[in-house]
């Protein structure tokens, strides 16, 4: 069955650089979410998407933003890069319907961003 | 603040005995828990759930026990393999709320043969 992919897998970038996450959800989920997960600590949430429209907003940077395009990818764009950027970042997806919420979401294998 | 608390990072238990994991929550519009297993360089992946009407839900070796009035609950895995080690954490959600979930920060789970 197919997953949620994301890439790159690992990404290593110098402070003050940008980086470009891309995650593609499972086909016909209409909902993506973006997590970060710091070493040692738990997933937190960033922002989320219904239908290509932003639905949700969580503890992301101002430096940090987010699309979902047409075709239901999206891509996470983080520009000047710190040090405390360095994380496991996480896309999952869904599909909104009656008793979804009972089966969570579907998680990507994640990027590792190291910001060096 | 945190709202899901897994207060133990770590268990270890011996192959075949029961592992039981807890996770606390302080917000009482949380009405859907879940927990998801995550194995190094991979995703979390869902486990099982269980919603706020019901204090029990069983899957095989796997059951999740809520009790609501005590803001607690605990997956239960019986016998424990080897397999099943890896980092499990719980999550919440609140109706209206997007179906965002709301991480503990996990806890690794050993499973010695």
């Amino acid at each position: 069955a197919a997953g949620v992919i994301q890439s790159p897998r690992h990404l290593i970038k110098e402070k003050r650089e940008t980086a470009t996450l891309k995650c593609y959800p499972i086909p016909r989920h209409d909902t993506v979410y973006w997590y970060q997960q710091g070493p040692g600590q738990d997933p937190q949430f960033l922002i989320s998407f219904y239908e290509k429209m932003q639905s949700d907003k969580g503890s992301i940077p101002d430096r940090f933003s987010a699309q979902q395009f047409s075709d239901y990818h999206s891509e996470l764009n983080m520009s000047s890069l710190e040090l405390g950027d360095s994380a496991l970042y996480f896309c999952a997806s869904s599909r909104s319907e009656t008793g979804q919420r009972l089966y969570g979401y579907t998680f990507g294998s994640g990027t590792r961003l190291t910001v060096v | 603040d945190q709202q899901v608390k897994q207060n133990s990072p770590s268990l270890s238990v011996q192959e075949g005995r029961i592992s039981i994991l807890n996770c606390d929550y302080t917000n009482s519009m949380f009405d859907y828990f879940l927990w998801y297993k995550k194995y190094p360089a991979e995703g979390p992946t869902f486990l099982i759930s269980i919603s706020s009407i019901k204090d029990k839900n069983e899957d095989g070796r796997f059951t999740v026990f809520l009790n609501k009035s005590a803001k607690h609950l605990s997956l239960h895995i019986v016998p424990s393999q080897p397999g099943d080690s890896a980092v499990y954490f719980c999550a919440a959600s609140a109706y209206g709320a997007n179906s965002k979930l709301t991480f503990g920060k996990g806890i690794t789970l050993s499973v010695r043969p």
